[in-house]
């Protein structure tokens, strides 16, 4: 079975660009979650989606944004890109809220 | 709100040497606690887990206790190999109910080079 799918792998913006990032979840799997990792830290929480809906929201600006389709593949948009926003993002997949996580090997974005 | 702590790296082993990484944590109500691994230029692996205290979480020679009295989840191997030079992140869920929905929580991460 496939894992969790992230695409693109690498991507390098400029400020005040836009990006949309995309994953794949786990066939199966209901709940995606988008992380974001600066270089040298642990990943930080940004979004929960399940069943299209979303369930969290961690402490990001307005900037960023998503969303969950019916196939449950997920879209993180990130606008007026800052060069803060140079990070790795990382997509997590679960059956379930609560349940554990499968991560994606992230798309990882350089804003110049 | 809920946090993680982990000991200050980078730790540097030789192979065969034992290991900890100790991990304490802050939450309300009954967290599940995570040990994840991330090799260069690669995501998360879960290493191992446990979600209620006294719990031992086991994979690949390593093992976690959760120790609710402490509010810790150490992480040890008795023999360490090159093969196992990573960053290791311990991390907690909130359990999904009510207002929580099963958030992970990191630590910052602690760097593991072991030397042949």
């Amino acid at each position: 079975d496939a894992g969790v799918t992230q695409s693109p792998t690498h991507l390098i913006k400029t400020r005040g660009q836009h990006v949309t990032l995309r994953c794949s979840p786990i066939s199966g799997h209901k709940s995606v979650s988008w992380y974001q990792q600066v270089l040298g830290q642990g990943p930080q929480f940004i979004f929960q989606y399940y069943e299209k809906e979303e369930r969290g929201r961690g402490n990001f600006p307005d900037r960023f944004s998503a969303r969950q389709f019916p196939n449950y593949s997920s879209e993180l948009n990130v606008n007026a890109l800052l060069l803060g926003d140079s990070a790795l993002y990382l997509c997590a997949s679960s059956l379930a809220t609560g349940y554990g996580y499968t991560f994606g090997s992230g798309t990882r974005l350089t804003v110049v | 709100g809920d946090s993680v702590t982990q000991m200050e790296g980078p730790v540097t082993l030789s192979e065969e040497a034992f290991l900890t990484i100790n991990c304490t944590y802050t939450a309300t109500g009954y967290p599940s606690l995570f040990w994840y691994v991330q090799y260069p230029g690669e995501g998360l692996q879960l290493l191992l887990k446990a979600t209620k205290a006294d719990d031992k979480g086991s994979n690949k020679g390593f093992e976690a206790t959760y120790r609710k009295e402490t509010t810790s989840f150490h992480l040890e191997k008795g023999s360490v190999q090159v093969s196992d030079s990573a960053v290791y992140f311990c991390a907690l869920s909130d359990q999904a109910g009510g207002t929580s929905y099963g958030k992970l929580t990191f630590g910052q991460g602690t760097i593991l080079t072991v030397h042949p």
